[in-house]
C-alpha cells in the first residue's frame, strides 16, 4: 500500500521561509503533488514533481528525491494568507488513485 | 475554468436515513473520487470511478455506495446514515493519469451531520 508522513504543525512569522517535509512509501510512484487547504475550503493544487529536483512556482517551490522517497514544499516570503493546511499526495498503486498525507497545519504569525 | 460542484454544502440527517451527495464536474474528466476528511485523519478515499458505470473501492467503503451513470456526475450514497459518518465529504475529479498529469480538482465540500 501507500503511506505518507508529514509534520502535523509548523509555525513561522511573516516574511520568513518555511519547509514542509513529506516522506512516502509506495509500491508504484508517478510523482509527488502538493495541495493547500484553507479552513472550510477545498484543497487546491500547488505543485507537482515527477523527477528529482526543485520546481519553482512564484513564492512556492517543491523538491523531490526519489531515491530517498522524500520531498518538501518550500514557502518563501511568508504571508498571513499562507496560513493553511498543506498536503502531499502520491498516485497510488491502482494507477488512477491519489493518496494523501495527513496534512501539515501552517500558522503564520505577524 | 475548472469546476467541481457539490450539490449540498451543509446537511443534517437523522440516523438511519438514506443520504445522497451529488457531484458534477464540467471538465470532461474520466476519473472522479469521493473522499472523507476528518480532523487528524486527513483525506481518506471512499470510492473512485475511472469511467461511466465503473467504480472501485477506496480505503473506507463500508457503509457507502456510489453511482456513476453519466461521465460528469458521481453520487455518493449513505444507505443508512450513522453518527460516525458525520464528516466533511469532498468530491474530486482528474484526467486519466499519465506521466506529467497529476492534478486532482476538488469541490467545495459537503458538511454532513448525522444526529
Amino acid at each position: 500500500g501507500q503511506s505518507l508522513e508529514q509534520p502535523s504543525e509548523v509555525t513561522a512569522v511573516e516574511g520568513a521561509i518555511v519547509q514542509i517535509n513529506c516522506t512516502y512509501q509506495t509500491s508504484g510512484f508517478y510523482g509527488l503533488s502538493w495541495y493547500q487547504q484553507h479552513d472550510g475550503g477545498a484543497p487546491t493544487f500547488l505543485s507537482y514533481n515527477a523527477l528529482d529536483g526543485l520546481e519553482e512556482t512564484g513564492r512556492f517551490s517543491s523538491f523531490l528525491s526519489r531515491s530517498d522517497s522524500y520531498g518538501y514544499l518550500l514557502l518563501q516570503e511568508l504571508q498571513m494568507k499562507d496560513s493553511a493546511s498543506y498536503f502531499c499526495a502520491v498516485r497510488g498503486r491502482r494507477d488512477q488513485n491519489f493518496v494523501f498525507g495527513p496534512g501539515t497545519r501552517l500558522s503564520v504569525l505577524p | 475554468d475548472v469546476k467541481v460542484t457539490q450539490s449540498s454544502r451543509y446537511l443534517v440527517k437523522r440516523t438511519g436515513e438514506k443520504v445522497f451527495l451529488e457531484c458534477v464536474q464540467d471538465m470532461d474528466h474520466e476519473n472522479m473520487f469521493w473522499y472523507r476528511q476528518d480532523p487528524g485523519l486527513g483525506l481518506r478515499l471512499i470510492y473512485f470511478s475511472y469511467d461511466v458505470k465503473m467504480k472501485e473501492k477506496g480505503d473506507i467503503p463500508e457503509g457507502y455506495s456510489v453511482s456513476r451513470e453519466k461521465k460528469e456526475r458521481f453520487s455518493l450514497i449513505l444507505e443508512s446514515a450513522s453518527t460516525n459518518q458525520t464528516s466533511m465529504y469532498l468530491c474530486a475529479s482528474s484526467l486519466i493519469t499519465r506521466i506529467g498529469e497529476n492534478t486532482i480538482y476538488f469541490g467545495e465540500g459537503s458538511w454532513l451531520t448525522v444526529v
